[in-house]
């Protein structure tokens, strides 16, 4: 089993819509992110968490919000889906600051949104 | 907004090349990370250089920093088919994620 698992790996949906995609790790890791990819830019930073009670905004956190509901669970949000939030989205979690340690990213939701 | 910037932005050679990509940066780091994408997959990590370092090694791969002109290379030495994907520069300076650049797509010509 893979050890950060991003559910669902697909997802179509309409304007106005609210979608959650979902993030479980078995790595224990108190650290977790939530990265959106677009062709061609590379990968932005959302939200991240440092821990169940630390919730951080990132780069581009208009739009989204996020819930730690425990250390292996951080799901994402999106209250009202605009076509601009068509992308691929990936968790990631780390077991050291991100300074001194790598990020172990689950194999992506790609989210379109008509 | 992006920190790292790969160079090229595509890469095609023929199967035994080597394959070197550029990345370069803006601000002070503490380390910088290079992680490869296969199409449409997660990102995978590949290695760390700590920025008091200025090369280091693993199997076939080779980076370099360079601190005083803000720039690291990934050197791919005799490269395989399966070397075809995606590469990107990562930093790290604060106590926040990771920042990518926008990736070297490599393809590697059979």
């Amino acid at each position: 089993d893979a050890d950060v698992t991003q559910t669902p790996r697909n997802r179509i949906t309409k304007t106005g819509k609210r979608i959650m995609l979902e993030c479980s790790q078995t790595k224990g890791h108190d650290r977790m992110y939530w990265y959106r990819q677009d062709p061609g830019l590379g990968l932005r930073l959302i939200y991240y968490s440092f821990d169940v009670k630390d919730i951080n905004k990132g780069e581009i956190s208009d739009g989204y919000s996020v819930s730690r509901q425990a250390q292996a669970k951080f799901s994402l949000s999106l209250e009202s889906a605009i076509p601009n939030q068509t992308a691929l989205y990936f968790c990631a979690t780390s077991g050291l600051a991100v300074n001194t340690g790598e990020l172990f990213f689950g194999e992506g939701s790609r989210l379109t949104v008509l | 907004s992006q920190q790292g910037e790969e160079d090229p932005q595509a890469l095609s050679i023929q199967e035994g090349e080597n394959a070197t990509m550029n990345c370069s940066y803006k601000t002070s780091i503490n380390n910088l990370q290079w992680y490869r994408q296969n199409s449409g997959r997660g990102l995978v990590h590949l290695i760390l250089i700590r920025s008091n370092e200025r090369e280091k090694h693993s199997g076939r791969l080779r980076v370099t920093l360079d601190t005083s002109k803000k720039s690291s290379s990934l050197l791919i030495t005799a490269s395989r088919a399966a070397d075809t994907a995606s590469y990107f520069c990562a930093t790290g300076g604060g106590a926040d994620g990771l920042t990518f650049g926008k990736g070297t797509h490599l393809i590697i010509q059979p």
